[in-house]
This record gives structure tokens, C-alpha cells and sequence, in this order.
């Protein structure tokens, strides 16, 4: 099956500054989603992104699917950014499988 | 709208017995998922739907079984319930695959 790898594994921050995260997929993608799991445990679907780039606020995600990766962009951040960010990805290939990475955890210092 | 609900959110078994983990939704949504999150770690799938009487088997369907008697309800049943179930069960949903996933709060497991 499709292998979904995610750097960094952590990432410790001031408050205010920016960061990048990073999914790489093994496989042709035609859906790609970025969650982002609160400290209390609730997934929130962040973007549903398999092509492009999307803004929301202050994140933005991008997908560039013929390399097979996809970056979700935080900027100004703020502690209750803080959390664990996971990206999901499902192939081209038939099935409807939802596969997760393994997650980026992502702490916000005040 | 109450989204992807589950029940119960804790729950405590001892080894061999069995449980029903309950995932409803009320969006209308065809695919439902059910996925487990051990400590630290990413989430894997058991089982998935992709309609009403359609299961298919997931990453780690072992010790797990699943039905789909309706759109709303998926429920998740463990047999003979082992300490390596110990875990946080979460349900999913969507309007169709190629689009973003709804998760519930979770159900939090321990087999003692």
C-alpha cells in the first residue's frame, strides 16, 4: 500500500514564528487531507488538498502531486497551534483506503 | 447536526470479554472508517464503508468486525477482547472518498 512519511517528527517553537511541515507519498495520489489533532485528543480536518495550494487563515497547504509530497505552512503561531499535524493520503489505484502518516507533533512556547 | 458521534468514550474490559464500539453520523455521508491510535503514534485502519452492506477490510482488521445495515451507523464489535486492543478508537465519515474526513471524539479503550 501507499507509504505517507511526515518531517519533521517534532517541533518546538516560539510563539510568533512560522514553520513548514512535510508529507511524502509513495504512490499517485487523488486525495490528500492535513488534520490537525488537538491536546485533548480531537482530529479537525485542516485541508483537502490532492493538487494546489489552499489558504485559510493563517495556514496554507500546498500539493504538488506529480513529485509526491505536499507541505502545510503555519504562520505567526500561536500556542493553541500546538498539537500533533497529520497528513492522509489515498491512491489512484482502486481502493478507498485513507492511509495516515505518523505525524508531526508541534509544540508552541509563549 | 451533531456530526460523526460515538459511544461510549471510555471503556474499561477485561480479557476475552466483548464490546460494541457505536459510530453514527448524520450528514448523509456514504464512506465511514474506523481507525485506532495507539500512544504516540499515527492512526491505522481496521475496517472502512463505502455504503450500506459494503465492508472491506482495512490495515489491521485482526480481532475486529464490522457491519453496515444502514448510511447512519457503523458500529465496531471486538471478540475476545485482548490487551493489544488497548487503544483510542476513532470513527470517520465522508461524502465520498475523494473528499475531507469528519472524525468523532473517540472512544478510549484498555483490556486489562
Amino acid at each position: 500500500g501507499i507509504q505517507v512519511e511526515q518531517s519533521p517528527p517534532d517541533l518546538i517553537l516560539q510563539e510568533g514564528a512560522n514553520s513548514t511541515l512535510r508529507c511524502n507519498f509513495s504512490d499517485s495520489v487523488n486525495n490528500l487531507q492535513w488534520f490537525h489533532q488537538n491536546p485533548w485528543g480531537q482530529l479537525i480536518n485542516l485541508f483537502y488538498i490532492p493538487s494546489g495550494t489552499k489558504q485559510n487563515g493563517r495556514l496554507s497547504a500546498t500539493t504538488v502531486a506529480t513529485e509526491r509530497y505536499s507541505l502545510l505552512y503555519i504562520s505567526s503561531s500561536q500556542t493553541t497551534d500546538s498539537g500533533v499535524y497529520f497528513c492522509a493520503a489515498m491512491t489512484n489505484f482502486g481502493n478507498e483506503k485513507l492511509t495516515f502518516g505518523t505525524g508531526t507533533r508541534l509544540t508552541i512556547i509563549p | 447536526n451533531a456530526g460523526v458521534t460515538q459511544t461510549p468514550k471510555f471503556r474499561i474490559l477485561k480479557i476475552g470479554q466483548s464490546m460494541t464500539l457505536q459510530c453514527a453520523q448524520d450528514m448523509n455521508h456514504n464512506y465511514m472508517y474506523w481507525y485506532r491510535q495507539d500512544p504516540g503514534m499515527g492512526l491505522k485502519l481496521i475496517y472502512y464503508s463505502v455504503g450500506a452492506g459494503i465492508t472491506d477490510k482495512g490495515e489491521v482488521p485482526n480481532g475486529y468486525n464490522v457491519s453496515r445495515s444502514t448510511t447512519e451507523d457503523f458500529p465496531l464489535r471486538l471478540e475476545l477482547a485482548a490487551p493489544s486492543q488497548t487503544s483510542v478508537y476513532f470513527c470517520a465519515s465522508s461524502t465520498r472518498a475523494r473528499e475531507g474526513a469528519f472524525f468523532g471524539q473517540g472512544t478510549r479503550l484498555t483490556v486489562v
